[in-house]
C-alpha cells in the first residue's frame, strides 16, 4: 500500500550543491508532477510527465531538471542549488485528474 | 491575476458551527474542479470533486457557479479532526488532462 514515495524526506544543501529527489509511484499511473511549496504562494508546478520518457515544463521550471526513463520514477534534479530553491517539494502521480501526493521533501539551500 | 484564488483566512469556529469558503477562478474555461485537504506538513489529499449540480459528501457540500466563476466547500457540524487547509484546485478545458492549477489554500481551525 505504498502508493507515491518520495526521498528524501529531508536535506540542507549548500548554495551550489546539486542533489536528485526520487519520487516512485506503485499505482501505474501514467501522469507524474513535481511541485514546490512556499509559505503565501500555495502548489507551483515545476515539471511534469505524461508517460515514461516524456517530460514537460511547468510554471517555474528554472534551475530543475527532470527524468522519467522508467514509467514508475520521475527524478528531480538541481544541478547547482540556490538559497530561493528552499522549499517543500511534493511529487504526485495522477489518474483520472485525481492526485495522488508524496508526503514531501523539505529542502533547504544555505 | 493567479489562475485561482482563495481567500487565506484563518478562519477560527467553535465545534458544531458551519464553516463555508469560496474560491474563484479566472478562465472561464475550467472545466474540472476539486477541493483538496492538507494537514500541517503534510501532503494534499483529495477531499470531493466538485459537479455542476453540486454534490454532496456526509458533512461536506461543494458548489460551482460557472457564471460567476466561482466554487465553494460547506462544512457542517465542524469537528476538530476538519481543522486543516483547504486547497481548491482547477483544471482548464484543453490543457493536459491533469495539469492543474491551486490555490493558495484556506486555513480553518476547529476549537473546542
Amino acid at each position: 500500500n505504498a502508493g507515491v514515495t518520495q526521498t528524501p524526506k529531508f536535506r540542507v544543501l549548500k548554495t551550489g550543491q546539486s542533489m536528485t529527489l526520487l519520487c516512485a509511484q506503485d499505482m501505474n499511473h501514467e501522469y507524474m508532477y513535481w511541485y514546490r511549496q512556499d509559505p503565501g504562494m500555495g502548489l507551483r508546478l515545476i515539471h511534469y510527465s505524461v508517460g515514461e520518457g516524456t517530460t514537460a515544463k511547468g510554471e517555474v521550471p528554472d534551475g530543475y531538471n527532470v527524468s522519467r526513463l522508467k514509467k514508475q520514477n520521475f527524478l528531480l534534479g538541481l544541478e547547482s542549488a540556490a538559497p530561493s530553491q528552499t522549499s517543500v517539494y511534493f511529487c504526485a502521480s495522477s489518474y483520472a485528474e485525481k492526485l495522488f501526493f508524496g508526503s514531501g521533501t523539505q529542502l533547504s539551500v544555505l | 491575476r493567479k489562475e485561482v484564488e482563495q481567500d487565506p483566512g484563518p478562519f477560527n469556529v467553535p465545534e458544531g458551527a458551519t464553516v463555508a469558503f469560496n474560491c474563484t477562478y479566472s478562465n472561464s474555461a475550467s472545466q474540472s474542479f476539486f477541493w483538496y485537504r492538507q494537514d500541517c506538513r503534510k501532503e494534499p489529499k483529495l477531499l470531493m470533486s466538485v459537479y455542476s449540480s453540486g454534490n454532496e459528501d456526509g458533512r461536506f457540500t461543494a458548489q460551482l457557479n460557472r457564471a460567476s466563476q466561482y466554487i465553494s466547500l460547506l462544512i457542517r457540524d465542524s469537528k476538530l479532526s476538519d481543522s486543516a487547509t483547504y486547497l481548491c484546485v482547477v483544471r482548464q478545458r484543453g490543457s493536459t488532462l491533469g495539469r492543474l492549477y491551486f490555490g493558495r489554500g484556506t486555513q480553518l481551525t476547529v476549537w473546542p
